[in-house]
């Protein structure tokens, strides 16, 4: 959806260092996500957020943090602890948090290693 | 927590035939079950979804089924075309909880 922009489309990572990725949505959406996909496979959240200044973890959070500051805005920041960060990082949002409407994705950022 | 399973993983059919893609969950109280089709290097896209106080969705060629008895649901495409191969992904979730649970992806290819 044209609502939902992440950026950079594709990022490296050098050892031991921290990187952000961008996720912008201006859909006025409340509830905000964090997915990994490995190659294959499927999506695995990371990390969701309901509202401003709010977020949890998902199932595979360690070495990464986000934060909420705005209602638009979600980023994702990958950390030198993430020791195996090559994937594909989508970001989604939804209307409400609750689990019953549909979520709608980014573009992705496509992560490697240098 | 919620658990789904999706098969088959790679499915291949000629074009203008159906093909199914079918899913189960684990979680009696998940009510909400939304497909996305992704293209090679796209986002996900939702295609159909379904609530679970029904038991069929249709829109053109792609239907839904959901059976809550046996905790399973289907994605019907009929008469296939070669723009419908794609990776699907079948997704659960339930009211007032925030997570998503997907499946993890059917590769169909349709082969002119």
């Amino acid at each position: 959806d044209g609502g939902i922009t992440q950026s950079p489309k594709y990022l490296f990572r050098k050892e031991g260092q921290n990187v952000t990725l961008s996720c912008e949505q201006n859909l006025n959406h409340d509830a905000m996500y964090w997915y990994r996909q490995d190659p294959g496979q499927g999506l695995r959240l990371i990390y969701y957020s309901q509202i401003v200044n709010d977020f949890q973890k998902g199932d595979i959070a360690e070495g990464y943090s986000v934060s909420r500051e705005k209602k638009e805005s979600f980023p994702l920041t990958v950390t030198s602890a993430q020791k195996n960060p090559t994937a594909f990082y989508l970001c989604a949002s939804s209307i409400e948090g609750q689990g019953n409407q549909p979520q709608h994705f980014g573009d992705g950022t496509r992560l490697s290693i240098l | 927590g919620e658990n789904v399973e999706q098969h088959p993983s790679t499915l291949s059919v000629q074009e203008g035939d159906s093909a199914v893609i079918k899913c189960t969950y684990s979680d009696s109280a998940s009510n909400y079950f939304p497909w996305y089709k992704q293209e090679l290097g796209k986002r996900p896209q939702l295609i159909i979804d379904i609530r679970s106080n029904v038991g069929e969705k249709k829109d053109q060629r792609i239907a839904v089924t959901l059976n809550k008895t046996a905790k399973h649901f289907s994605l019907h495409i009929t008469e296939t075309q070669p723009e419908d191969s794609a990776v699907y992904f079948c997704a659960a979730s339930k009211y007032n909880f925030n997570k998503f649970y997907f499946g993890s992806g059917t590769k169909l290819n349709v082969k002119p």
